[in-house]
């Protein structure tokens, strides 16, 4: 248990559907953030929340349209996806604000097929 | 541009012999780095970290080495067990900048 917990686990969608991911932290941090792994790649930063403040965009297309509505939820809404999307979306948080040598705890991520 | 890479995508090792992890980067504005491990369905978590002030850091069996000059750090476990079966996960980042910069990750096998 890592304190930090995402559902679903497994999702497949098309690629007209509108689906969410969701993020929770037990652990009273202050920065969260969202992660892209693909097969064989680095994690990818996708975005980050200081405070519930978007900190980080870091190029993602607008299919990808994250949200916090406070600093212990995290949402990653998806919708018109395409398959090379597919991929495991990890999220994280950290203690202090971003950048400031905060080791990161990762949920167990949703893995994502876009057929 | 990888920024940081591990160029070794797996590793397997004997069980009670030392694992050597290595991961190299070419981001110089890195002064801090880390390590993380994830098996299986699981996120990663982290092991051990090193500031680039430092060459050295030892936390039970696992001891990371930086070698600033070189741009190149590594990751040994002595002595290695099953249970270090996992994929490796070498990370950079600069203080007060928001991203950690992952590397691809190396797959460690260690055989019973």
């Amino acid at each position: 248990e890592t304190g930090v917990t995402q559902t679903p686990r497994h999702l497949v969608m098309g690629m007209t559907n509108k689906k969410s991911l969701k993020c929770e932290q037990h652990l009273g941090h202050n920065a969260m953030y969202w992660y892209k792994q693909s097969a064989k790649k680095p994690l990818e930063l996708m975005f980050v929340y200081n405070f519930k403040e978007q900190t980080e965009n870091n190029s993602v297309p607008s299919r990808f349209s994250p949200e916090c509505p406070n600093s212990s939820h995290l949402f990653l809404h998806l919708h018109t996806l395409q398959p090379e999307d597919s991929a495991l979306y990890l999220c994280a948080s950290s203690q202090g604000p971003a950048g400031a040598n905060e080791k990161l705890f990762f949920g167990s991520g949703t893995q994502l097929s876009v057929l | 541009d990888q920024q940081v890479k591990q160029n070794s995508p797996s590793l397997s090792v004997q069980e009670g012999r030392i694992s050597i992890l290595n991961c190299d980067y070419t981001n110089s504005m890195f002064d801090y780095f880390l390590w993380y491990k994830k098996y299986p369905a699981e996120g990663p978590t982290f092991l051990i970290s090193i500031s680039s002030i430092k060459d050295k850091n030892e936390d039970g069996r696992f001891t990371v080495f930086l070698n600033k000059s070189a741009k190149h750090l590594s990751l040994h476990i002595v002595p290695s067990q099953p249970g270090d079966s996992a994929v490796y996960f070498c990370a950079g980042m600069k203080t007060s900048y928001d991203k950690v910069i992952f590397g691809p990750g190396t797959s460690l096998s260690v055989i019973p």
